[in-house]
């Protein structure tokens, strides 16, 4: 068991640019969530899967930004047609769905810079 | 809905001494809470959390919490500030009732902590 892992660690990309980042969670975890860091900030929800279910989307989410989980194992987050405010450190987290206590395993994020 | 707010967006000690970051939850259910810790560019780290076991929770790396429900708090604490302990602390609450989105972790902006020699 290698923790989470995000790829890539760091992107650069002009605006206007889709960017896409992937997460591999702990592979004996179900969830998956998809956090967004901005400096000076905690981490803001975005979405999260059960399996390959998305069963919440905050309202964050813009319509540019699209998370997938095809077969319930890795995650990609898309964003299209980036902005400048898009520029944060984008976290992914895994967990059981039956474990009580709810902690999650966050990765090392995947750090975007929109000029 | 859940909400934490930590008190103090930066705390400095000197090494030796207490440390003492605040949280305060709002929750309409009872929560559970978590703290985490964030080193530069790395990924949170849990160090303990609150399921409504022992109101006083020990974690790693000598960290304690202490959930308080009459005030809403769950304060982080450490005897003896290290200074490996330099880095941004996180509070977090979850609904601990069933539902959809009862997984999801809220956080509050998070503490920074610097430790002088």
């Amino acid at each position: 068991d290698t923790g989470v892992s995000q790829d890539p660690r760091h992107k650069i990309t002009k605006r206007g640019q889709n960017v896409t980042f992937r997460c591999d969670p702990i592979s004996e975890h179900n969830r998956l969530y998809w956090y967004r860091q901005t400096l000076g900030q905690g981490p803001e929800f975005l979405t999260y899967f059960q399996n390959e279910a998305q069963l919440e989307k905050s309202r964050l989410l813009s319509d540019r930004f699209s998370a997938e989980r095809p077969k319930g194992s890795f995650s990609t987050l898309e964003i299209q047609r980036t902005e400048q405010g898009d520029s944060a450190m984008y976290l992914c987290a895994s967990s059981w769905s039956t474990e009580n206590t709810g902690e999650l395993f966050f990765g090392e994020g995947s750090r975007l810079t929109v000029l | 809905a859940q909400s934490v707010t930590q008190l103090g967006s930066h705390v400095s000690v000197s090494e030796g001494a207490l440390v003492l970051l605040r949280c305060n939850y709002s929750s309409s259910v009872p929560p559970y809470l978590f703290w985490y810790v964030q080193y530069p560019n790395q990924g949170l780290q849990l160090l303990l959390k609150y399921t409504s076991a022992a109101t006083l929770v020990k974690g790693i790396n000598g960290f304690e919490a202490e959930f308080k429900k009459s005030e809403t708090s769950f304060h982080l604490t450490k005897p003896s500030a290290h200074m490996s302990d330099a880095a941004e602390y996180f509070c977090a609450v979850r609904r601990n009732a069933g539902g959809t989105s009862y997984g999801k972790l809220t956080f509050g902006q998070g503490t920074i902590l610097t430790v002088h020699p």
